[in-house]
């Protein structure tokens, strides 16, 4: 079993709606949960992660964390054509498992 | 700081011929953390080192596959010898604490 499973989609969306973006973890001791972006032909680049369980908001972002049914989300608000990218969830005990990634394009 | 700095940044090479990756760190960053990148795989670690020592390789996937870092500000990923199966995009990451990793722009690999 993948420690984290990710929809690798596409997800399409009209310029200024909400994107949501889930994974799902299998080992409940995992503490840290990170989302990157990764736009094309690029390296993945910290979004935002959280530690335990709650939400963390920064600007348009914002993570939540569910450890209870151990799920992660992300929501974009007001999403933007500059938001389409690759999103990538990971868990971290003492090193980094990413989801396969879903990728994200905001129509203009 | 200009972060991390990988080259070359694509490689074309033919099958059996060694390949030699190359990563700078971000200056004072204690970790460093190779990953390569597929279709089929997604984003995998291969090897991460804290103060210049490999602390996990389980993801190296053979024998053919080597890291090193000598220094601080120095670490090469080789492979040797080299089949298509390793076509792949590779990336060098760094970090402080083992947590906020930051990622080089990747080196893209093609073994014909």
């Amino acid at each position: 079993q993948k420690e984290v499973e990710q929809d690798p989609g596409p997800l399409s969306v009209p310029e200024g709606a909400i994107v949501s973006l889930n994974c799902t973890y299998s080992n409940s001791a995992f503490q840290y949960f990170m989302w990157y972006r990764q736009y094309s032909r690029k390296g993945p680049e910290l979004l935002m992660y959280t530690y335990s369980s709650g939400n963390k908001e920064d600007g348009r972002f914002t993570a939540q964390v569910d450890k209870s049914s151990k799920y992660i989300s992300l929501f974009i608000r007001d999403s933007q054509p500059s938001d389409s990218a690759t999103y990538l969830c990971a868990v971290n005990d003492y090193k980094l498992s990413f989801g396969a990634g879903t990728t994200v394009t905001v129509r203009a | 700081d200009a972060g991390v700095i990988q080259s070359p940044r694509h490689e074309v090479t033919e099958m059996g011929q060694e390949v030699t990756l190359r990563c700078k760190p971000i200056s004072g960053h204690d970790y460093l953390f190779w990953y390569r990148q597929t279709m089929m795989r997604g984003l995998e670690l291969l090897i991460y080192f804290n103060n210049n020592v490999p602390i996990d390789d389980s993801g190296m996937p053979e024998d053919r596959f080597s890291a090193k870092m000598p220094n601080a500000s120095f670490s090469t990923l080789k492979i040797q010898p080299s089949e298509p199966r390793d076509s792949a995009v590779y990336f060098c990451a760094s970090s402080q604490d083992r947590y906020e990793q930051y990622f080089g722009p990747g080196t893209r690999l093609t073994v014909t």
